[in-house]
């Protein structure tokens, strides 16, 4: 089984509507997580950072941990053309490790 | 420009040659991570430092590649006697570690594409 598992996709929603991403994870002790961006071509941009259960808010996008099923997931409000990238998950396990494991990642489009 | 500083952007290299590929950190960051992504791939981990110490080379193929971080200086991957398969986009993070006992998130560079011809 794969450390952290994302869908590839792609994932393909219209312009305006909401994005859902989704990643597990296998290690039950992770405590940190990370959603990044990639544009095609470019490097990794930092989303957001979640650490507690529940829901956090930033702008258009919504971070959602659930350490109990062991998924995060992340949700982009009002989808806009310009939010067509791939989307990476990474996790970190606080072992006294501060080895961070990236999921494959899931490309999304949005639809204009 | 407080970022991740990466180069340079583009290296072409003949089979045989060296690569190095050159890394300074965030300000005041001193986790340093490399990774290896192919087109259309995922970030594959290769190493992980702190100043002077290789703390995980789990990721990095145990001939031709190294990597330090120095106590001064940018932090280095080498690979030597390069192949075609090491063409691909090497990425390098920093992070802060921990701050407020809260893991902070790594910060990405722009890349280097190595081609090898």
């Amino acid at each position: 089984q794969k450390e952290v598992e994302q869908n590839s996709g792609p994932l393909s929603v219209p312009e305006g509507a909401i994005a859902s991403l989704n990643c597990t994870y296998s290690d039950r002790v992770s405590q940190s997580f990370f959603w990044y961006r990639q544009y095609s071509g470019k490097s990794p941009e930092l989303i957001m950072s979640i650490y507690s259960n529940g829901d956090k808010e930033d702008g258009r996008f919504t971070a959602q941990l659930n350490k109990a099923s062991q998924y995060v997931s992340l949700l982009i409000r009002d989808s806009q053309p310009s939010d067509s990238a791939t989307y990476l998950c990474a996790v970190k396990a606080d072992r006294g490790t501060y080895k961070y494991i990236f999921g494959t990642g899931t490309r999304l489009k949005v639809l204009a | 420009n407080a970022g991740v500083m990466q180069n340079p952007r583009h290296l072409v290299r003949r089979r045989g040659q060296e690569a190095r590929l050159r890394c300074s950190p965030m300000k005041g960051h001193s986790h340093v991570y490399w990774y290896r992504q192919l087109p259309e791939e995922g970030l594959k981990f290769m190493v992980y430092l702190q100043k002077e110490n290789i703390i995980d080379e789990s990721g990095m193929p145990k001939e031709r590649f190294s990597a330090e971080f120095p106590k001064e200086g940018p932090s280095i991957l080498r690979i030597q006697q390069v192949v075609r398969g090491d063409s691909a986009a090497y990425f390098c993070a920093s992070s802060l570690g921990f701050r407020d006992r809260v893991l902070q998130p790594q910060h990405f560079g722009d890349g280097t594409r190595l081609s090898i011809l």
